[in-house]
């Protein structure tokens, strides 16, 4: 069964500094794999996605995420954080089948930004 | 991309009761998903709803507790039944996007039991 892991529970970083959120994912092939946030009191919200091609990937709100096959790896960055970047981060990943967007999400990182 | 509509967006609700959610699509999609989420922790999923056919409760997750319905392609409710404070969550709806290729989510009902 694919799993999903992010080995920080919470981050802290000043304003203005870079980011880096790890995750790692456990399959056995190449899955979908997702960036969400989650503002306190909302939903979720797709920051960027990747199915194949370049592993760089870009997203809203200045995220990027670069996919390393051989480390299993997804991690999530920003080079220089805004106080409205606190929030839950979620990775995903889905064994994709048309329609059927059954999704397994890590346990999340909380960021809190300092000023 | 979907737009989703989810109501209530929080309620505060007595143990023993049941609580129905609805979530509305902007478009007409093949599957919808309910997702829980604890306190503190990650979205878990509940079930996966298929409009005209009855809905495929994940591991740990009985339609007696939680039925779903999907009367079309646009809308689905959840209920939380006899309910208890361990019911207290966050529950998203959630649909796939075009071609499969990524999930939207409502809102969210945040819901407390007391």
């Amino acid at each position: 069964a694919q799993s999903v892991t992010q080995p920080d529970i919470h981050i802290t970083v000043s304003e203005g500094a870079s980011l880096e959120l790890r995750c790692n994912y456990s399959y056995g092939a190449t899955p979908y794999l997702f960036w969400y946030v989650q503002s306190p009191g909302q939903g979720l919200q797709l920051l960027l996605k990747y199915f194949s091609g370049d592993t760089l990937v870009q997203g809203i709100k200045g995220f990027e995420a670069e996919f390393k096959r051989s480390q299993s790896s997804f991690n999530l960055r920003k080079p220089s954080v805004h106080w409205s970047d606190a929030a839950e981060y979620f990775c995903a990943v889905v064994k994709s089948n048309f329609g059927n967007e059954k999704l397994t999400f890590g346990t999340g990182t909380r960021l809190t930004i300092i000023p | 991309s979907a737009v989703i509509s989810q109501k209530p967006s929080r309620d505060i609700c007595q143990r023993g009761t049941s609580l129905t959610i609805q979530c509305q699509v902007d478009s007409q999609v093949t599957m919808m998903f309910w997702y829980r989420q604890q306190p503190g922790q990650s979205l878990t999923l509940i079930a996966t709803a298929n409009q005209g056919s009855e809905a495929t409760y994940e591991s740990g997750f009985v339609i007696d507790k939680f039925p779903i319905s999907r009367p079309n392609l646009t809308f689905s409710t959840l209920t939380v039944s006899n309910m208890s404070p361990e019911d207290s969550s966050i529950y998203l709806c959630s649909v796939a996007g075009v071609f499969g290729t990524e999930a939207f989510f409502g809102q969210g009902t945040r819901l407390t039991v007391v």
